[in-house]
């Protein structure tokens, strides 16, 4: 069956813009995680959502980033005033509920 | 503490040597503890996991070592390929779900 997938898989953006990366889960896996991945460096937890329960949002680096997951499928992350420190790989995987994670492909952001 | 740490950072094998990756925690709640396996440009895979009560896991040429008591676990690559050159991640998991990556080690076997 499809995969995780991400989209765009690349994103050029100027200093200050808002941008949104879209992650779409494997059918059925209530979990969704994503992660961030710097040059050079291991994978960063950022936020983490399970069925209808409150995410756990205690990897966001900043109140610039936010995300949400609409009808428990579709996940939105948003990364306001972007920066050029928010320029990284940007990974989402999902899961059934303490199952193995499947990582999609990935968003590279690149803060210019 | 949610760290896992992880060595070497790089790794040059010859083929047909072994490879062997460490990693240490310290969060004695991590209850799965998964390697993780990236090309470049891809997302990681799942390459292979192990649970705490249990010391060695093997899957075909792979096989992780996990000792409880020291909190530490390596990976270790038996007739390395230069097809297995890639980047290795370890990871724990945490009772919430969310994984803790190490920082990675890119392995590079030569021909």
């Amino acid at each position: 069956g499809a995969g995780v997938s991400q989209s765009p898989s690349n994103k050029v953006t100027e200093k200050g813009k808002d941008v949104e990366l879209r992650c779409d889960p494997i059918s059925g896996h209530t979990a969704l995680y994503w992660y961030r991945q710097s040059l050079g460096q291991g994978l960063e937890f950022l936020i983490y959502f399970q069925g209808n329960s409150a995410p756990d949002k205690s990897g966001l680096p900043s109140d610039r980033f936010s995300a949400e997951r609409t009808g428990g499928s579709v996940s939105t992350l948003t990364i306001q005033r972007t920066q050029q420190e928010d320029s990284a790989v940007y990974l989402c995987a999902s899961s059934f509920v303490n199952d193995e994670q499947y990582f999609g492909p990935g968003t590279r952001l690149t803060v210019t | 503490q949610q760290q896992v740490k992880q060595s070497p950072q790089s790794l040059i094998v010859q083929k047909g040597g072994i490879s062997i990756i460490n990693c240490a925690y310290e969060n004695t709640a991590f209850d799965y503890f998964p390697w993780y396996q990236q090309f470049p440009g891809k997302g990681p895979a799942l390459l292979i996991a192990i649970r705490p009560d249990v010391s060695e896991k093997k899957e075909g040429r792979f096989t992780i070592s996990f000792n409880k008591s020291a909190k530490q676990f390596s990976l270790h690559i038996m007739d390395s390929q230069p097809g297995d050159s890639a980047t290795y991640f370890c990871a724990a998991r945490s009772n919430t779900g969310k994984l803790i990556f190490g920082q990675g080690t890119t392995l590079q076997v030569k021909p």
